[in-house]
């Protein structure tokens, strides 16, 4: 068990540009989410998959923001045209699906857009 | 809808005094709660978690936590604060059914004064 990873750690990228981050999950959870946390606040929900079902993402911030988990193994987020407003932590967790198992997190990647 | 509320952004206590950080749910069904640590550009750790078994549930590095129904809370405590505690702490709630996102709490920050 070598925990949830997440790449890059950091990303510094200008307004307008696309970026896009990874997220490792443990390997035999199913279950994947991913959070955005801003300075002082918490984590805030964006999405999640069962195996590589998107299940939920009405959360996810505009339609800007884009996630995949094609062979429900590892995780992408994207974002387009990005923001000064989205400069925040960006988290990934894994669980192994039911209600009351504990999620995982990475340790993030913080994006800082100028 | 679920919903956590963390009294106190920020805590203040000195080495070896009792720490105890507050929080509150709102859920008509008890939901399942969690206790998360997050140091300074790290992920959440999770320090102990209540899922309906034992009201006092204890956690890692000495933290416990109990679950009072009557009152909605589930109050993290540490008899003796040690400087390493020093971080940011968050409670989280979970739906008992369906358990597909965390609803976390603002946080707070514990300082320890040596």
């Amino acid at each position: 068990d070598t925990g949830v990873s997440q790449d890059p750690r950091h990303k510094i990228t200008k307004r307008g540009q696309n970026v896009t981050f990874r997220c490792d999950p443990i390997s035999e959870h199913n279950r994947l989410y991913w959070y955005r946390q801003t300075l002082g606040q918490g984590p805030e929900f964006l999405t999640y998959f069962q195996n590589e079902a998107q299940l939920e993402k009405s959360r996810l911030l505009s339609n800007r923001f884009s996630a995949e988990r094609p062979k429900g193994s590892f995780s992408t987020l994207e974002i387009q045209r990005t923001e000064q407003g989205d400069s925040a932590m960006y988290l990934c967790a894994s669980s192994s699906g039911q209600p009351q198992e504990t999620q995982y997190f990475g340790p993030g990647t913080r994006l800082l857009v100028l | 809808a679920q919903s956590v509320t963390q009294l106190g952004s920020h805590v203040s206590v000195s080495e070896g005094a009792l720490v105890l950080l507050r929080c509150n749910y709102s859920s008509s069904v008890p939901p399942y709660l969690f206790w998360y640590v997050q140091y300074p550009n790290q992920g959440l750790q999770l320090l102990l978690k209540y899922t309906s078994a034992a009201t006092l549930v204890k956690g890692i590095n000495g933290f416990e936590a109990e679950f009072k129904k009557s009152e909605t809370s589930f109050h993290l405590t540490k008899p003796s604060a040690h400087m390493s505690d020093a971080a940011e702490y968050f409670c989280a709630v979970s739906d008992r059914v369906t358990g597909n996102q965390f609803y976390f709490g603002t946080g707070t920050s514990l300082t320890v004064i040596p």
